[in-house]
């Protein structure tokens, strides 16, 4: 079965960092590409950023409102998404998930992890 | 960026009615586009790819379709598990955007 977990979410002051982790299982996680998209509370979602595979070396792409703030990394060896999250802000309260492209189907997104939540506040 | 305009953003509807849910993008998108169903405190899921085409597991009573820049989400007969919100989702280029979501509530 194929299943993605985060965890890392935590309560932390504006300005701070926090690591989050996605750790995925039933397929080969090299072969994907990989998402992150986040919803805040009571709201629609919003996607955060993309990481391709290793043959398109590991490149990334991010939302505006996260550009320069967040960065997305993986370790295929250990089969672990991340999003490291620094400058956090209020308005990055939300819950975050990953996801996996599937390349066979569009490039859509399937499946979704559980979420995991972030809250900033002072 | 593509803008994704999603209509209407909440519905009510009776069990066994057919809801239709739309999604227009601010320019061409060929197919690229997804919809998702999300019900509260959950992850959301995949129903449809490439605009019409059904994601495994589905039930047939969900489709989708295109024409143009606007894109239909169908569910022809309202089932009691239908109830959340949904969302389309286009990935034809960098930023992804998705549509501001569709609460289908009951009547």
């Amino acid at each position: 079965e194929v299943q993605l977990v985060e965890s890392g979410g935590a309560l932390v002051q504006p300005g701070g960092s926090l690591r989050l982790s996605c750790a995925a299982s039933g397929f080969t996680f090299s072969d994907y590409n990989m998402d992150w998209v986040r919803q805040a509370p009571g709201k629609g979602l919003e996607w955060v950023g993309h990481i391709r595979r290793k043959s398109s070396s590991y490149t990334t792409e991010y939302a505006a409102s996260v550009k320069g703030r967040f960065a997305i990394s993986r370790d295929d060896s250990k089969n672990l998404l991340y999003l490291q999250m620094n400058s956090l802000k209020t308005e990055d309260t939300a819950v975050y998930y990953c996801t996996k492209v599937d390349s066979s189907a569009d490039d859509s997104f399937d499946p979704w992890g559980q979420g995991t939540l972030v809250s900033v506040s002072s | 960026d593509i803008q994704m305009t999603q209509s209407p953003s909440s519905l009510s509807a009776t069990v066994g009615d057919r809801v239709t849910i739309t999604c227009r993008a601010s320019q061409g998108i060929r197919d690229d586009l997804g919809w998702y169903q999300q019900k509260p405190g959950k992850a959301p899921k995949r129903l449809i790819y490439d605009a019409s085409n059904l994601s495994s597991g589905v039930p047939s009573r969900f489709s989708g379709s295109a024409s143009g820049t606007v894109f239909t989400l169908t569910i022809s007969s309202l089932q009691p598990d239908d109830f959340a919100t949904y969302y389309c989702l286009q990935h034809y280029t960098y930023p992804l955007t998705f549509g501001g979501g569709t609460k289908v509530e009951i009547k």
